[in-house]
């Protein structure tokens, strides 16, 4: 079975500064990973995904993720943050031999402040 | 851009009740899912449903859950008798494909009393 661990279930940053959220999966297979992030009274929009091709995967709005297979990671960055990456960012596994359900971890919610 | 629509966006509803939560998936996808997140836990999955069909479900979908596309645009998940524990924010999402991405809906908040 799969499971996911974010650390830190609140994360403040300043303006400007770098944005690091961490995420640990364990996986029996190799997974794929997924980062979701959520608006205030929006639904999950995915960031970025890694489905075994390159390891550092770059999605929307700046982010970025490296897949670590012997850290068994997938921490996401983002070099400079803005007010509007004020959300809930949620991290996700799934295994092509378990179906498509997606396995979350806790999620981290994150300040900005100017 | 299309998107997953969900309604209601909240209900509320007495234990014991029955209560349909309604979503309408992006038109052109094959797979619908249900996932739930109780207040200050985990989104944990519920069930994948494919040609008519469920595909998969955990082991929170028991015999007071059931899902239907009743018609070519809506998606829905139904709880017979509702309990407390029920409480919860149900997210709707669908893909293309088997393990293409996933798109999810805003949710429904779910009150039981």
């Amino acid at each position: 079975a799969q499971s996911v661990t974010q650390l830190g279930s609140h994360v403040s940053v300043s303006e400007g500064a770098l944005v690091l959220l961490r995420c640990n999966y364990s996986s029996s297979v190799p997974p794929y990973l997924f980062w979701y992030v959520q608006y205030p009274n929006q639904g999950l929009q995915l960031l970025l995904k890694y489905t075994s091709a390159a390891t550092l995967v770059k999605g929307i709005n700046g982010f970025e993720a490296e897949f670590k297979k012997s850290e068994t990671s997938f921490h996401l960055t983002k070099p400079s943050a803005h007010m509007s990456d004020a959300a809930e960012y949620f991290c996700a596994v799934s295994l092509k031999a378990a179906g498509n359900k997606l396995t979350f971890g806790g999620g981290t919610r994150v300040l900005v402040k100017p | 851009e299309p998107e997953v629509t969900q309604t209601p966006s909240h209900q509320v509803t007495q234990m014991g009740q029955e209560v349909i939560l309604r979503c309408v998936p992006i038109s052109n996808h094959l797979y619908f899912y249900w996932y739930r997140q109780i207040l200050g836990q985990k989104v944990e999955f519920l069930v994948s449903f494919y040609n008519n069909e469920i595909s998969e479900k955990s082991e929170i979908f028991d015999d007071q859950f059931s899902v239907e596309r009743p018609d070519g645009s809506n998606f829905t998940l139904k709880i017979r008798s509702t309990k407390l524990e029920d409480s919860a924010m149900y997210f709707c999402a669908s893909s293309p494909d088997r393990f293409d991405t996933q798109y999810f809906g805003p949710g429904t908040r779910l009150t039981v009393l």
